[in-house]
């Protein structure tokens, strides 16, 4: 079963406005990373927040993590057409202090940005 | 580029036979990571190995099996291959082993799209 489950499922905005994409998860993380992916290609890493923070930028990009609720978001700004993409969540379990790097990834939210 | 790199890139083959995919990681990464990427089961991690020795297994099926060899390129074997086998191969690599809370993002090759008739 996925360990994130992002919402919503497809987003379709206009180029210049603001896209926000949320996962939310199961277990108790040690961190939690947004990777991208273009049509038939591999996984891009955007951004890795760790368990201890809050709010995390990376130019246009911004993500928030909310432990308690199990949820973090990642908001995209002024959106371009090149960013149409799926955006995916992934988080590495904190079992017993070691996760071996097993990323388990949502389903993905699939954005498109219109010109 | 991420510097991974997944050979062939399309792979079409029969019900029942066996293939080989092959995965170059990242020059200085010594972490490689198999996942499985089809349209009902999403991306689905299948194993990982850390400089030769198998460190996490995931969904695996027993008609797979992988392995990491000295040079660090991995192979992952797919065998007695079934309809349901058809789906997009990745392979990903990282500098940690992950012990430490997987904290280093994968890199991801282009995968391997196997069609499986």
């Amino acid at each position: 079963s996925q360990q994130g489950e992002e919402d919503p499922q497809a987003l379709s905005i206009q180029e210049g406005e603001n896209a926000t994409m949320n996962c939310s998860y199961k277990t108790s993380i040690n961190n939690l990373q947004w990777y991208r992916q273009n049509s038939g290609r591999g996984l891009v890493h955007l951004i890795l927040i760790r368990s201890n923070e809050r709010e995390k930028h990376s130019g246009r990009l911004r993500v928030t993590l909310d432990t308690s609720k199990k949820s973090s978001s990642l908001l995209i700004t002024a959106s371009r057409a090149a960013d149409t993409a799926s955006y995916f969540c992934a988080t590495a379990a904190n079992a017993g202090g070691t996760s071996y790097g097993k990323l388990t990834f949502g389903q993905g939210t699939i954005l498109t940005v219109h010109p | 580029d991420s510097g991974v790199t997944q050979t062939p890139k399309h792979l079409i083959t029969a019900t029942g036979q066996r293939v080989t995919l092959r995965c170059s990681p990242r020059s200085g990464d010594l972490s490689v990571y198999w996942y499985q990427q089809s349209l009902d089961q999403g991306l689905q991690f299948l194993i990982q190995y850390y400089n030769g020795e198998e460190r996490a297994k995931g969904n695996i099926l027993e008609r797979f099996s992988a392995q990491q060899f000295p040079d660090l390129h991995s192979e992952l074997n797919l065998s007695s291959l079934e309809l349901g086998d058809s789906a997009l191969y990745f392979c990903a690599s990282s500098v940690s082993p992950g012990g430490t809370g997987g904290n280093s993002p994968l890199h991801f090759g282009n995968g391997t799209r196997l069609t499986v008739t």
